[in-house]
């Protein structure tokens, strides 16, 4: 079974601060991403990786950096957290072999800013 | 941005009903994944699609990738309390990234006893 680990399942921070989430996963995955979900909003993805040392941003990167720089590894930085930014954070992994690999998810990080 | 229309937002049913829940775009999907989300937890892969008009089932889930390749469908047979939670569709738009999926904002279905 694949496993994606992520390092805090809650979180509470307050606003200026650096912030990093880290999302581990066990199946050698080339591909690995962060999303984040609102209520309403569903499933929007800030950015992804498809090897170490890339990345390339998703539809909302604005406030966030990742760090990619083992295969297992993938780390979502909010470089001065904002209230904007209290959501739930969700971090996958996929092969990259073939375009139809699905995305497994870890259980997510809540969030809070302060 | 998001591409993809998932209705019913919510849903309220008696134990051992149906339950059916769909997707749809404007674009052409090349795949179709549904994931089901339980409080507290991440979503968890029930069924992937690959082919326009395949028809998969896992237990008492079914889910077909439409003929159009703009839709998809779930459904749930006898539904049973442990059912309750969020279940997205997601999928690869044919023109997009192979990496990206586009998701669903989520159907919550809630079963009474």
């Amino acid at each position: 079974d694949v496993k994606v680990t992520q390092s805090s399942r809650y979180l509470v921070k307050r606003t200026g601060e650096k912030v990093f989430l880290e999302c581990v996963q066990d199946m050698d995955h080339e591909n690995m991403f962060w999303y984040r979900q609102d209520p309403g909003l569903g499933l929007r993805l800030i950015y992804f990786s498809y090897d170490v040392k890339m990345k390339e941003k998703g539809d909302i990167p604005e406030g966030y950096s990742v760090s990619r720089e083992k295969k297992e590894r993938f780390s979502l930085i909010l470089e001065s957290a904002s209230t904007n930014q209290t959501s739930m954070y969700l971090c996958a992994s996929s092969r990259r072999q073939g375009y139809n690999q699905p995305q497994h998810f870890g259980d997510g990080t809540r969030l809070s800013i302060l | 941005g998001q591409q993809l229309n998932q209705s019913p937002q919510s849903m309220f049913i008696q134990e051992g009903e149906d339950v059916s829940m769909n997707c749809t775009s404007s674009s052409i999907f090349n795949t179709w994944l549904w994931y089901k989300q339980d409080p507290g937890e991440g979503p968890v892969l029930l069924i992937a699609l690959y082919k326009a008009g395949e028809l998969t089932s896992n237990g008492r889930l079914t889910a077909q990738f439409g003929i159009t390749r703009k839709d998809s469908f779930l459904n749930i047979s006898a539904s049973i309390p442990s059912d309750v939670g969020i279940y997205f569709c997601a999928g690869r738009v044919s023109s997009g990234s192979a990496r990206q999926l586009t998701f669903g904002s989520g159907t919550q279905l809630t079963v009474l006893p």
